[in-house]
């Protein structure tokens, strides 16, 4: 079954560095995949979402990610962390033939002064 | 996108009793998506409900834990029956996004949460 994994539940970097979270999605067929990031006592948001167009995608807030089947990764960077930037963040797919999207495990994002 | 308004947004309950929460959405869906995140967890799906057919549940949740109601294209609840702490959870309300001719865009809208605690 197509799922997705998320590396490192905790990650803490310091204002204005590079923020980089990983996810890799276990598929042999390209899948739909989202980046969701939730605020403290807040929904998800959409951060960005690939769907076979382009590899590199741009989101919201700087964020953008790379999807590369050599590696099965779809990994979120933003080269400049900001304060406001501390959230959890989702990785996601869309199984083949559901609407309903399956989450990573999450990834607690701390900037640090 | 669209539009969603959860009720309650949080609420404390007494172990044995049951809550309903309600999602209002602003357009016309034909599917809307029930997910539970307990404490420090990710999102897991409970059930997908579609109007006027009974909700598809996943496996390890059942109907008479989580009996969900879909009256029409707009609305849906979400029961959590004769509670217990291990139902403290956040429980989120989602629909497909639709693009300008109508189509499935793929991605998930969220409602804000019902944050649930039973003691």
């Amino acid at each position: 079954a197509q799922s997705v994994t998320q590396l490192g539940s905790h990650v803490s970097v310091s204002e204005g560095a590079l923020v980089l979270l990983r996810c890799n999605y276990s598929s042999s067929v390209p899948p739909y995949l989202f980046w969701y990031v939730q605020y403290p006592n807040q929904g998800l948001q959409l951060l960005l979402k690939y769907t076979s167009a382009a590899t590199l995608v741009k989101g919201i807030n700087g964020f953008e990610a790379e999807f590369k089947k050599s590696e099965t990764s779809f990994h979120l960077t933003k080269p400049s962390a900001h304060m406001s930037d501390a959230a959890e963040y989702f990785c996601a797919v869309k199984l083949t033939g559901r609407r309903a999207l399956t989450f990573g495990s999450g990834t607690r994002l701390q900037v640090q002064p | 996108s669209a539009v969603i308004s959860q009720k309650p947004s949080r609420d404390i309950c007494q172990r044995g009793t049951s809550l309903t929460i309600q999602c209002q959405v602003d357009s016309q869906v034909t599917m809307m998506f029930w997910y539970r995140q307990q404490p420090g967890q990710s999102l897991t799906l409970i059930a997908t409900a579609n109007q006027g057919s009974e909700a598809t549940y996943e496996s390890g949740f059942v109907i008479d834990k989580f009996p969900i109601s879909r009256p029409n294209l707009t609305f849906s609840t979400l029961t959590v029956s004769n509670m217990s702490p291990e139902d403290s959870s956040i429980y989120l309300c989602s629909v497909v996004g639709r693009g300008l001719a109508g189509g499935s865009t793929g991605e998930l809208f969220f409602g804000e949460g019902s944050r649930l605690t039973v003691l």
